[in-house]
Parts: structure tokens; sequence; C-alpha cells
């Protein structure tokens, strides 16, 4: 079974903070995927990875950078947090053969 | 721009019925169509993925459908279950490697 797993199930920050949210997955995949989701807006993409040092911005990146220094581990950084970066962060990754995307339990942020 | 819209929104039937949930899409040149379940406060689980080139996939209890030319698909739910509860989202896969998402159907099956 393909297994995605996140740093944290809950983060309280403070604003101005550096946060780092982390995810690894352990099937190899290519492609990783950070969402964040919020009442009334759905899920959106902020960052997705398609391999090592490789990134692309996604629907909404600004005020977050990722990293992907190895391909089974991706990061979300969150340079100095804002309250509106309050929200469920998901990460997901894909299954190069077919396309599926399998997703972590999700990071509960919440920025005081 | 892929636009992606689930209905209903909510639904609350008794045990036992089976239901349909709708998601429909504008574009249709879509590489897959993938619907999760997602509960209360935790991430999504894939329940069933289907390629542009398919019509229809299934898993126990659970029937999607896809057709294309009309930009929709069904996700048919069989003898539902308290344990059914949960928001159901559907996902489109454009082959650009992001997925754009409906805005999911909050399900409850009363006992």
């Amino acid at each position: 079974d393909v297994k995605v797993t996140q740093s944290s199930r809950y983060l309280v920050k403070r604003t101005g903070e550096k946060v780092f949210l982390e995810c690894v997955q352990d099937m190899d995949h290519e492609n990783m995927f950070w969402y964040r989701q919020d009442p009334g807006l759905g899920l959106r993409l902020i960052y997705f990875s398609y391999d090592v040092k490789m990134k692309e911005k996604g629907d909404i990146p600004e005020g977050y950078s990722v990293s992907r220094e190895k391909k089974e581990r991706f990061s979300l950084i969150l340079e100095s947090a804002s309250t509106n970066q309050t929200s469920m962060y998901l990460c997901a990754s894909r299954e190069t053969r077919n396309g599926e995307q399998f997703f972590g339990p999700g990071t509960r942020l919440t920025v005081l | 721009k892929q636009e992606v819209t689930q209905i209903p929104a909510a639904l609350s039937v008794p045990e036992g019925e089976n239901l349909v949930l709708n998601c429909s899409f504008t574009d249709s040149a879509i590489y897959n169509l993938q619907w999760f379940r997602q509960d209360p406060g935790k991430g999504l689980t894939s329940l069933l993925l289907i390629q542009s080139s398919q019509r229809e996939q299934t898993s126990g209890r659970l029937n999607a459908s896809l057709d294309k030319s009309s930009g929709r698909s069904t996700l048919y739910i069989a003898a539902s279950q308290p344990g059914d509860s949960a928001t159901y989202l559907c996902a489109v896969d454009n082959a650009g490697n992001m997925l754009t998402f409906g805005g999911g159907t909050r399900l409850m099956v009363k006992p």
C-alpha cells in the first residue's frame, strides 16, 4: 500500500515564525504536491514537484516555498507565517503509471 | 481552465438506500478522473480512478462511471451504510499532473 506521511497532525505557530511542513512517501513516486484546503474554497494547489530539486508553482504559491532534496521527501515552508495561512495542509504523491494521487493525513496549522 | 462541479452539495439518506453522486467538468480533454472520500479533519482516501479510455470502475459497493463527451461522472453507492457518511470529492487530471477538485458532496447515512 502507498503510504504518504506528514510530520505533524496539528501545529500552532505565531505570526512571523518560519514554519516547516514535511511530507514523506514510500512508493518512489516522482511527482509530489502540496495543497491547502479551506471551507468554501475547496482544495487549492500551492506547489508541486516532478523530480528531485524541481518545483512548479500551483495556483496559490504566494507566501510559500518548497524543497525537494530527496525523492521521497517534499517540504513546504512558510517563510513568515501569517494568520491567513491558517488552514489544513495536504500532501500528495502521484503514481507515474496511471496518475493516481495518494494523500497524507493532513496538517491542521493555526497561526496566531 | 477546467472547472469541476459536484451536485448535490449535501445529501442525507436512510441506511440501505442506493444513491448517486454527480460530478461534471467543463474540459473533456482529461487524462483521468478520481473519486476520493474525506472524513472530518482527515486526509483524502482514493476510492476509484477512471482513465480517460474507460467507461466505469467498480470496487465493492462503489461504481464510478465516466462520460467524457458530456463531461460527467457519477459515483454509485449501493446499500448505503452509516459508515459511508463522509465528504466525497471528484477530481480531474488534465494531464498536467495537477488535479482540479470539485467542491464535494457531504453525505450522511442515517441508521
